[in-house]
């Protein structure tokens, strides 16, 4: 039973084009997570957010942007995409404000596609 | 920061025999220890974790072990069937502070009928 909903499933885009990914949890959790899953099914964290305090892999470039109008929501901006950008998008949340020591719970994905 | 090996990236077995996934990690100071199970064109789901205070744990088919010395974990899947077919991820949570779920490069299982 998914309690992390994302939308869109799908979106195919333009280089240079701006996107948005929407992200909802409806478990009451603390902390939510966004990950990057490539062609090759690797998972790559991108951000965590917990209590307005945001932390950034710093491997991620800076067109990438999270957004959250409450707990319960943590969108992601792409200013410009570019063709490496196309992967799934997997949104998530643990209930644990220090850390992702209890089980996170992951969307269905956002699958990108940059042409 | 942290990184986790997992091998094998592939495996295949018959229906009926058991399946191990092995990981390794580097950070010493890492606590827990989840497993990810993937079906195609799903969300992964946790199936079980370890903590840093056990050494295994069973939940019926599914086996995890922890070796603190070696840096390592593994997985392994008794009596599999059809439906245990999916990508198996292991991860690692580092040393408090750290915010971050690392997880491993994930296992293709497929179990023969």
């Amino acid at each position: 039973e998914t309690a992390v909903f994302q939308t869109p499933n799908y979106h195919v885009t333009q280089v240079g084009n701006e996107v948005s990914f929407n992200c909802k949890q409806t478990l009451g959790h603390d902390t939510m997570y966004w990950y990057k899953q490539d062609s090759k099914k690797l998972l790559k964290i991108m951000f965590s957010y917990n209590n307005k305090q945001l932390i950034v892999n710093e491997t991620v470039p800076r067109r990438f942007s999270p957004q959250s109008s409450d707990k319960a929501h943590l969108n992601l901006r792409i200013k410009s995409v570019e063709p490496e950008d196309s992967a799934v998008y997997l949104c998530a949340s643990s209930k644990w404000a220090g850390g992702p020591n209890t089980e996170v719970f992951f969307g269905k994905g956002t699958r990108l596609t940059v042409v | 920061g942290e990184q986790v090996e997992q091998l094998p990236s592939i495996l295949r077995v018959q229906e009926g025999s058991s399946a191990s996934i092995n990981c390794s990690y580097e950070d010493s100071a890492s606590n827990y220890f989840p497993w990810y199970k993937q079906e195609p064109g799903e969300n992964p789901k946790l199936i079980i974790d370890i903590r840093s205070n056990m050494e295994r744990k069973q939940i019926q088919e599914l086996i995890v072990l922890l070796d603190k010395k070696a840096k390592r974990f593994s997985l392994h899947i008794t009596d599999t069937q059809p439906g245990d077919s999916a990508m198996y991820f292991c991860a690692a949570s580092p040393s408090s502070g750290s915010w971050q779920l690392i997880f491993g490069s994930g296992t293709q299982l497929t179990v023969m009928p």
